[in-house]
């Protein structure tokens, strides 16, 4: 296993195009988190699963933003309908549950919205 | 609301320096600690990670981290500083609320001057 892999590394888009990006965890790993990340700010919480169930999500996901772990493996994050402010690094990473070991990231994937 | 604070956004410092980072939290409650590391064009790594155990915790690359918990402070030193340690490092923690989601600071960039 080579750690945690994110697809694409780099995405450019249009306002108001649909967007979706995988993330594949460490396969012994049962949780999965993604986290959105701006210049000058640390990672910030979006959502995060135990195994297929999504347990929680941040208000900063709005309803354009959807995740899902359909088997508990990969995850995939979709945002509907692009805007400017959207663009960020978006950052998945993966753990056993609750994370106190630490967790193990992935390169991220780079948005930018045009 | 619970937050991390790191009070310096960008550090230089030449090689053989001592470095402090200082990094406070607001939570009243039981937390566990960490600091991420991310090298130039890397990932975020984990560098160090305390629980409950002997508040001085070291960690890789001769890092090493005091949680003082009347000072809610969980601050980063190494008493000598390599042109390698330059990079950006995250503060971060999870509070045990029940979600165990992991909270980051907004980050201290350090540049270490050969």
């Amino acid at each position: 296993d080579t750690g945690v892999s994110q697809d694409p590394r780099h995405k450019i888009t249009k306002r108001g195009q649909n967007v979706t990006f995988r993330c594949d965890p460490i396969s012994e790993h049962n949780r999965l988190y993604w986290y959105r990340q701006t210049l000058g700010q640390g990672p910030e919480f979006l959502t995060y699963f135990q195994n297929e169930a999504q347990l929680e999500k941040s208000r900063l996901l709005s309803d354009r933003f959807s995740a899902e772990r359909p088997k508990g493996s990969f995850s995939t994050l979709e945002i509907q309908r692009t805007e400017q402010g959207d663009s960020a690094m978006y950052l998945c990473a993966s753990s056993l549950a609750g994370g106190m070991d630490g967790y193990t990231f992935g390169s991220g994937t780079r948005l930018t919205v045009v | 609301a619970q937050s991390v604070s790191q009070h310096n956004h960008h550090v230089i410092l030449s090689e053989a320096a001592s470095l402090e980072l200082g990094c406070n939290y607001s939570y009243g409650g039981t937390v566990n600690l960490f600091w991420y590391v991310q090298y130039p064009g890397q990932h975020l790594q984990l560098l160090l990670k305390y629980f409950s155990e002997d508040p001085l915790v070291k960690g890789i690359k001769g890092f090493e981290a005091e949680f003082i918990k009347s000072k809610f402070s969980f601050n980063l030193r190494k008493p000598s500083v390599q042109w390698s340690d330059t990079a950006e490092y995250f503060c971060a923690v999870i509070l045990n609320t029940g979600g165990f989601k992991t909270i980051f600071g907004a980050g201290t960039r350090l540049f270490v001057k050969a």
